[in-house]
């Protein structure tokens, strides 16, 4: 199993750009977790799905942030437009709510926005 | 909604020492308790969990503790080595649905 995939693994753009961060959760899991890391505020959770239908969004900071969740092996997190207090590190985690109750963590992005 | 703390934010331990992280939460309604290690520029990884209906869980050298009653757990790493450094965070769940995590230990490990 490769565990969760996270892309890009680094994303530095300018202010004002749109930024896409993409999730491969491990198969056969059916919760998704996105959560930001920063030094200030530590691990928050942003967003996470069950069945692909998001269940909690409370922790989305504000409305230039989205996520979807197409199919069950794919998520994004998208920011539009970014700003400079965006910057942090973005993990997606999964989990089955049926079998187990861990959650796994992906590698994470390195988001800096300029 | 949940509220988890964890104390201490830092920890210096002498190599061979024993190291202890406790959490509280506030729903009696959290059943599910896990511990996450992070080393630093890594992800968080899963060493160690517990459920309600247990008290203790231990794997090697390391430890959980839960006291529902009172509504805490600790985490307990003896006889640490260096590669035990790492940030650990605690975590309260009501199962199927998300977690509340800990703002995180730094525990440091003095060869």
């Amino acid at each position: 199993d490769a565990g969760v995939i996270q892309s890009p693994r680094h994303e530095v753009t300018e202010m004002g750009q749109e930024v896409t961060l993409r999730c491969k959760p491990i198969s056969g899991h059916n919760s998704l977790f996105w959560y930001r890391q920063t030094m200030m505020r530590g691990l928050e959770l942003l967003i996470y799905f069950n069945n692909n239908v998001p269940i909690d969004d409370s922790g989305m900071p504000e409305d230039r942030f989205s996520a979807k969740m197409p199919n069950a092996s794919f998520s994004t997190l998208k920011i539009q437009p970014s700003e400079p207090r965006d910057s942090a590190v973005y993990f997606c985690a999964s989990g089955s709510t049926g079998r187990s109750y861990e959650q796994y963590f992906g590698p994470g992005t390195r988001l800096t926005v300029t | 909604g949940e509220n988890v703390e964890q104390h201490p934010s830092t920890l210096s331990v002498q190599e061979g020492d024993s190291a202890v992280i406790k959490c509280t939460y506030s729903d009696s309604a959290s059943n599910y308790f896990p511990w996450y290690k992070q080393e630093l520029g890594k992800r968080p990884q899963l060493i160690i969990d517990i459920r309600s209906n247990v008290g203790e869980k231990k794997d090697q050298r390391i430890a959980v503790t839960l006291n529902k009653t009172a509504k805490h757990f600790s985490l307990h790493i003896t006889e640490t080595q260096p590669e035990d450094s790492a940030v650990y965070f605690c975590a309260a769940s009501m199962i199927s649905n998300q977690f509340y995590f800990g703002t995180g230990t730094s525990l440091t490990v003095i060869p």
